[in-house]
């Protein structure tokens, strides 16, 4: 069975550091990586996915996420942090299965300090 | 944004009532899902749709059921809710007819059963 896991529950950050949200997955087959980010009382927005080439994907916002087979993790990474920022942040792993249905983490909640 | 309308967007009910939520999509995908939000469990899917009277159960599809009489609507159904089920309920739709597609959110309905 597939599974997600955001070690994180809460992360706080000053305005300006750099961010590095964790995400660690079990699937069996070639994993489909999505970092979605949830503003309150908003719908999810999708920020970057991964399927297949270069480990390292960018995306909206300035952020990144880089691949790693070996360790299972697919880590979400900004070089500076604004306060807009601040939400709640999911990891999902999918693909590859009928329906394409997406197995989500848990999410980590983002605060950025002035 | 993928042209995805959500109803109600809140509703308040008592237990033993039925609720019905309605998902409206303009760009006519294939594929649709229902998505349940509930703090730490990330999001969690209920039902599917694959086209047209076609669906398919997921992670938590007891005391749920859904219909898709239209391609453009996707309707979501508790039968006789529970305080259980009270929970932020996502709709999203799957681009292209890959395993390699993006799934895209609705604003959700946040649904209170008393």
């Amino acid at each position: 069975a597939q599974s997600v896991t955001q070690p994180d529950i809460h992360i706080t950050v000053s305005e300006g550091a750099s961010l590095e949200l964790r995400c660690n997955y079990s699937y069996g087959a070639t994993p489909y990586l999505f970092w979605y980010v949830q503003s309150p009382g908003q719908g999810l927005q999708l920020l970057l996915k991964y399927f297949s080439g270069d480990t390292l994907v960018q995306g909206i916002k300035g952020f990144e996420a880089e691949f790693k087979r070996s360790q299972s993790s697919f880590n979400l990474r900004k070089p500076s942090v604004h306060w807009s920022d601040a939400a709640e942040y999911f990891c999902a792993v999918g693909g590859g299965n009928a329906g394409n249905m997406l197995t989500f983490g848990g999410g980590t909640r983002l605060m950025v300090k002035p | 944004d993928a042209g995805i309308t959500q109803s109600p967007r809140h509703k308040v009910t008592e237990t033993g009532t039925p609720v019905t939520l309605r998902c409206h999509q303009t760009e006519n995908h294939r594929y649709m899902y229902w998505y349940r939000q509930d703090p730490g469990h990330g999001l969690r899917l209920i039902h599917y749709s694959y086209g047209v009277k076609d669906t398919d159960k997921g992670e938590v599809s007891d005391g749920y059921s859904v219909s898709r009489s239209k391609t453009e609507d996707f309707l979501l159904t508790l039968e006789s809710a529970t305080s259980s089920q009270t929970s932020v309920y996502f709709c999203a739709i799957s681009t292209g007819t890959g395993s390699t597609d993006t799934q895209y959110f609705g604003p959700g309905t946040r649904l209170t059963v008393l």
